[in-house]
């Protein structure tokens, strides 16, 4: 059990480009969540997926984002033309279906100039 | 709509002394899970304990025990013997069920442990 983990760590870019971050949970996981965390704020769901299928997707996830989880194993979370706003910690949790524990991964930290 | 309160923005304790950290939750579902979560600096989230509503003991892991009022819906984290590790931001979740199971941070205590 080698914990959640989530790449790039940290990622820069200019308003405007496209970015992709990737998950890849603990193995026995089937549940997959991405949440999202601002300054100061608790984080907030975006998406869930059980195995490949993307059950929920919150209002927060405009039309910019885009996840996927292909083989029911990682998952990626694009953001297209990414605004400042799109500034924030993205960070991903797993846990198997009865599973009350979430965990999460150490996150990836976006910064739109 | 589903909301999580934590009414202290910081605390301060004593190394060495128990400190309570408040949450309370706002739900018409009989049937909810409890979670704690200690965020460091460093940004990772980690899992310290669960409660589910069901469940007629409070949940304890090793300093961590969870304070559960259910009338009062309240579950509150006591942190016994506190060390300097302990300092970071804790938020309380609440899992309402259903077929995501997604969890409802509250905004979060900063806890900062003085020697």
């Amino acid at each position: 059990d080698t914990g959640v983990s989530q790449d790039p760590r940290h990622k820069i870019t200019k308003r405007g480009q496209n970015v992709t971050f990737r998950c890849d949970p603990i193995s026995e996981h089937n549940r997959l969540y991405w949440y999202r965390q601002t300054l100061g704020q608790g984080p907030e769901f975006l998406t869930y997926f059980q195995n490949e299928a993307q059950l929920e997707k919150s209002r927060l996830l405009s039309d910019r984002f885009s996840a996927e989880r292909p083989k029911g194993s990682f998952s990626t979370l694009e953001i297209q033309r990414t605004e400042q706003g799109d500034s924030a910690m993205y960070l991903c949790a797993s846990s198997t279906a009865g599973g009350q524990g979430k965990y999460f991964g150490p996150g990836t930290r976006l910064t739109v100039l | 709509a589903q909301k999580i309160t934590q009414t202290q923005p910081g605390m301060f304790v004593q190394e060495k002394e128990a400190v309570t950290l408040d949450c309370t939750y706002d739900t018409s579902d009989q049937s909810y899970g409890l979670f704690w979560y200690k965020q460091p600096s460093s940004g990772e989230m980690i899992f310290l304990i669960y409660q589910g509503s069901y469940d007629e003991q409070n949940a304890t892991e090793g300093r961590y025990s969870l304070n559960f009022q259910k009338a009062r819906k309240s579950a509150n984290l006591v942190i016994s013997a506190s060390q300097l590790g302990d300092s970071a931001m804790y938020f309380c979740a609440v899992n309402y069920g259903g077929a995501t199971n997604k969890l409802i941070f509250g905004t979060g205590t900063l806890l900062a442990v003085q020697p």
